[in-house]
């Protein structure tokens, strides 16, 4: 059974520039999630995407975006950096599906992303 | 508004005796509740879940009990171990969204001495 994978595992980007984060989702789940945690902090939901669509999504702005794709792994975009979006995303796999009730979610190893 | 909390920053316990992990939580829509471990540099790891349907679920040396009156959990670990050092993260998630979005506490450092 393959995990979740998250690529790269560092990231060092520049205020204003556009970032893509990639991850593969764990053998036979349908549901992936997206987090940021900040240092000291819990992990914060950014959105969820089931059938290759967002279905849920936190207290974000727009330019946190993201894909889902047919085989079920997921990017997350997002524009415009800023000096706060540094922190560990963190991509999650479940088959929580959309209303399906809850369900373990497992969690990939996390991109560290800094902005300089 | 931190729904879920974790007030309890640290822990230090010796090995083989038990580990009390705490948790709050005030959002009475919450119906399942989980820990998750986390070492440095990895992702959460899922240790155990409990739905609110129960008061108690058991997983080997984890045992995580629910009080649904008080909105409060806590996850056992008997006996520690030093390998078991790491943050522990309480999280929850309501029902009827249609959605899975998971609650995050500020999570608990537990270092368990040999």
């Amino acid at each position: 059974e393959t995990g979740v994978t998250q690529s790269p595992t560092h990231l060092i980007k520049t205020r204003g520039q556009q970032v893509t984060l990639r991850c593969s989702s764990q053998s036979g789940h349908n549901t992936v999630s997206w987090y940021q945690q900040a240092l000291g902090q819990g992990p914060q939901f950014i959105f969820q995407y089931y059938r290759e669509e967002e279905n849920g999504r936190g207290n974000f702005p727009p330019r946190f975006s993201g894909l889902q794709f047919p085989n079920y792994s997921s990017e997350l975009n997002v524009n415009a950096l800023e000096l706060d979006d540094s922190a560990l995303y963190l991509c999650a796999s479940s088959s929580a599906g959309a209303g399906q009730g809850s369900t373990e979610a497992f969690f990939g190893q996390g991109t560290r992303l800094t902005v300089v | 508004d931190q729904q879920v909390k974790q007030n309890s920053p640290s822990l230090s316990v010796q090995e083989g005796r038990i580990s009390i992990l705490n948790c709050d939580y005030t959002n009475s829509m919450f119906d399942y509740f989980l820990w998750y471990k986390k070492y440095p540099a990895e992702g959460p790891t899922f240790l155990i879940s409990i739905s609110s349907i129960k008061d108690k679920n058991e997983d080997g040396r984890f045992t995580v009990f629910l009080n649904k009156s008080a909105k409060h959990l806590s996850l056992h670990i008997v006996p520690s171990q030093p390998g078991d050092s790491a943050v522990y993260f309480c999280a929850a998630s309501a029902k009827g969204t249609g959605f899975q979005k998971l609650v995050f506490g500020t999570g608990t450092r537990l270092l368990v001495s040999p």
